[in-house]
This record gives C-alpha cells, sequence and structure tokens, in this order.
C-alpha cells in the first residue's frame, strides 16, 4: 500500500526566512515523489519531481526538494520566503511508473511579511 | 491548449438526485484520476483509470461510477447523491510516470 503523511498542518515562516513543508512516505519499490501547490479557490498546480537520480531536485518558482530514501522523506525547501508563497502544498507518491497517485492531507503555508 | 477542462464548475443537487461530472483532456495522456478534496483531508482518490475502457477504485470509491469510453475524457457519475458527497472534485491527467495536470475543479453541494 501506498502513504504520505504531511505532519505538518501549518507552517508559518516571515518572508526572507528559508522555509521547509515536510513529506513521508510509504511505498514498496521505487517511488516517484511530486509536490503540488493550490492557491484559494484554484486547482492544484505541478512544482517539481523526484523519479531517478541527484536527490536534489530543483523546481518552479525557486522551490527544491530532497529525496531521502534513508529516511523516507522528501521535504520541500526554499531559500528565502515570499509572501506570494503562502497557499497550500501537497506531497504525492506513485509506486513504479505506473499504479495510481496518493496525496498527502496537505500543509498551509503561511509568510508573514 | 486547454489541458485539463472539468463541467459543470459548480452545482447544487438533492439528495437522492443523480449528475455526471466531465472531465476533458487534450494532452493525449494515458491516466486519468477522480479526487476529492475535503477541509482536512487532503485529495483523496475516487477512481483513476490506466487507459481508454478501463477504470479502478480509488481511496473512497463508494457512491460513485466511472466511464472512460474515449481516451480524452472520464465521466464521475453519481447515482444517488448525499449530503456527505458535498466536495471540491477535480480531474487530473498524466503520462506514465508523468506528473499530474489538474483541471480547476468542480464545487458540488448536495441538500
Amino acid at each position: 500500500a501506498q502513504s504520505v503523511a504531511q505532519p505538518e498542518d501549518q507552517v508559518n515562516v516571515a518572508e526572507g526566512n528559508p522555509l521547509t513543508v515536510k513529506c513521508t512516505y510509504s511505498v514498496s519499490g521505487n517511488p516517484y515523489l511530486f509536490w503540488y501547490v493550490q492557491y484559494p479557490n484554484r486547482g492544484l498546480q505541478f512544482l517539481l519531481k523526484y523519479i531517478t537520480g541527484d536527490n536534489l531536485v530543483k523546481g518552479s518558482y525557486g522551490f527544491e526538494a530532497e529525496f531521502n530514501k534513508s529516511q523516507t522523506s522528501f521535504h520541500l525547501k526554499k531559500p528565502s520566503a515570499l509572501v506570494s508563497d503562502s497557499a497550500l502544498y501537497f506531497c504525492a507518491v506513485r509506486k513504479d511508473s505506473s499504479y495510481k497517485l496518493i496525496f498527502g492531507s496537505g500543509t498551509r503555508l503561511l509568510v508573514r511579511p | 491548449n486547454a489541458g485539463v477542462t472539468q463541467t459543470p464548475k459548480f452545482r447544487v443537487l438533492k439528495t437522492g438526485q443523480s449528475m455526471t461530472l466531465l472531465c476533458a483532456q487534450d494532452m493525449n495522456h494515458e491516466y486519468m484520476y477522480w479526487y476529492r478534496q475535503d477541509p482536512g483531508m487532503g485529495l483523496r482518490l475516487i477512481h483513476y483509470s490506466v487507459g481508454e475502457g478501463t477504470t479502478a477504485k480509488g481511496e473512497v470509491p463508494d457512491g460513485y461510477n466511472v466511464s472512460r469510453l474515449k481516451k480524452q475524457n472520464f465521466l464521475l457519475g453519481l447515482e444517488s447523491a448525499a449530503p456527505s458527497q458535498t466536495s471540491v472534485y477535480f480531474c487530473a491527467s498524466s503520462r506514465t510516470g508523468g506528473e499530474a495536470f489538474f483541471g480547476q475543479g468542480t464545487r458540488l453541494t448536495v441538500v
């Protein structure tokens, strides 16, 4: 079975500070990992993905994520937060190249000026 | 390029009524998905399809049916709507192993 955990309902950070949004996963086999962002009353937008290769993945809007196989984690990071980064962030996992795509419960990021 | 289009965007149903949500994608993707989003629950997978003519159950399939008669369309049906099905429904599509592209959502209220 696949599962994704986002242990923080909300993350608060000051503008200009680094941010981390946590994600851990459980899947048998090779995981395909994704991060999405959702702005109010909008659909989900793709940020970045890890399939294979370098453990540090760079994505849209200055975000990056680090895949850690031993800790089964895929945390989202950004060196310097912007107020406009405030949104709902979702981590997702798929087993190998097929199978269903499962999402975590989401983490609300609030960046204060 | 329209991407993933969902219709309708809003709907109010009475308990017991039926309806069909339509999802269309123009990216020639093999995989299509239906999710529901509820506060504090994230996105939960209702049904998905790995190709034309195929469907499979996700995490919360009860009370819903789906069909994928054409590769570009994925229909979600509610045969007898219940208040517990009040939610925001998202359709998505992807190529094999790729990221999913989402529609803008359908806000459904069952009274």
